[in-house]
């Protein structure tokens, strides 16, 4: 079974800019979420998505957001690009989205880098 | 404060030593992760942990969370430097639908041969 996918790997912007980040979660998955990975905050949740709906958000402004498609594939977005949104985003999939049931498995990251 | 506390931020060992992290929460855990990750990459799923007293363990690697579902320990028994790499632990603190990890700042652990 393949694993959850991301691309681009990486990718290099420059403020202001906007970019779209791809997320496939593993066959049958239903949930992807989203997290945002720096050396000085850590690994921090942006939000998740289930059967097309965003279900939970975490505290970054509404330049973040995403979607997710039929077939469980997700998309973020981040508009007007600023040189703090540099970082490593993760996504995670699994398959009901309840983490007291289901175990989440995480894709291999986006680079991004904000000039 | 952190809402994840983890301990320690980073360790050395020798190779064949036994190792602990801890993982402490402010508040009760309803599902405790454990990952590791190489340095610019993705997590890698090592075990998941959801009622209290529970204890996993897979190859050299034994998790355990405590009774009152606040604490969670990583132990790593006979270190090799294929164990190398940092360990997080992620948590989710509501009792309500949907994924919403939260994780600590990770312990970096380096396994010298």
């Amino acid at each position: 079974k393949a694993g959850v996918t991301q691309t681009p790997r990486y990718l290099i912007k420059t403020r202001g800019q906007q970019v779209t980040l791809s997320c496939s979660p593993i066959s049958g998955h239903r949930s992807v979420s989203w997290y945002q990975q720096t050396p000085g905050q850590g690994l921090q949740f942006l939000f998740e998505y289930f059967s097309e709906t965003q279900r939970n958000k975490g505290n970054f402004p509404g330049r973040f957001s995403g979607r997710q498609f039929s077939n469980s594939r997700s998309e973020m977005n981040v508009s007007t690009l600023e040189l703090g949104d540099s970082a490593l985003y993760l996504c995670a999939s699994s398959l009901a989205g309840s983490p007291v049931y289901n175990e989440q498995f995480f894709g291999p990251g986006t680079r991004l880098t904000v000039l | 404060s952190q809402e994840l506390e983890q301990s320690p931020q980073s360790l050395i060992v020798q190779e064949g030593k036994n190792l602990t992290i801890n993982c402490t929460s402010s508040k009760t855990l309803y599902g405790l992760y454990w990952y590791k990750q190489k340095y610019g990459e993705g997590l890698i799923f090592l075990m998941m942990l959801q009622k209290g007293g529970e204890e996993k363990s897979h190859e050299k690697i034994t998790a355990k969370l405590d009774e009152k579902k606040q604490q969670s320990s990583l132990h790593i028994t006979a270190s090799q430097p294929s164990h190398a790499g940092i360990y997080l632990c992620g948590a989710d603190m509501m009792e309500t639908s949907g994924s919403r990890l939260t994780f600590g700042e990770g312990t970096q652990l380096t396994v010298n041969p």
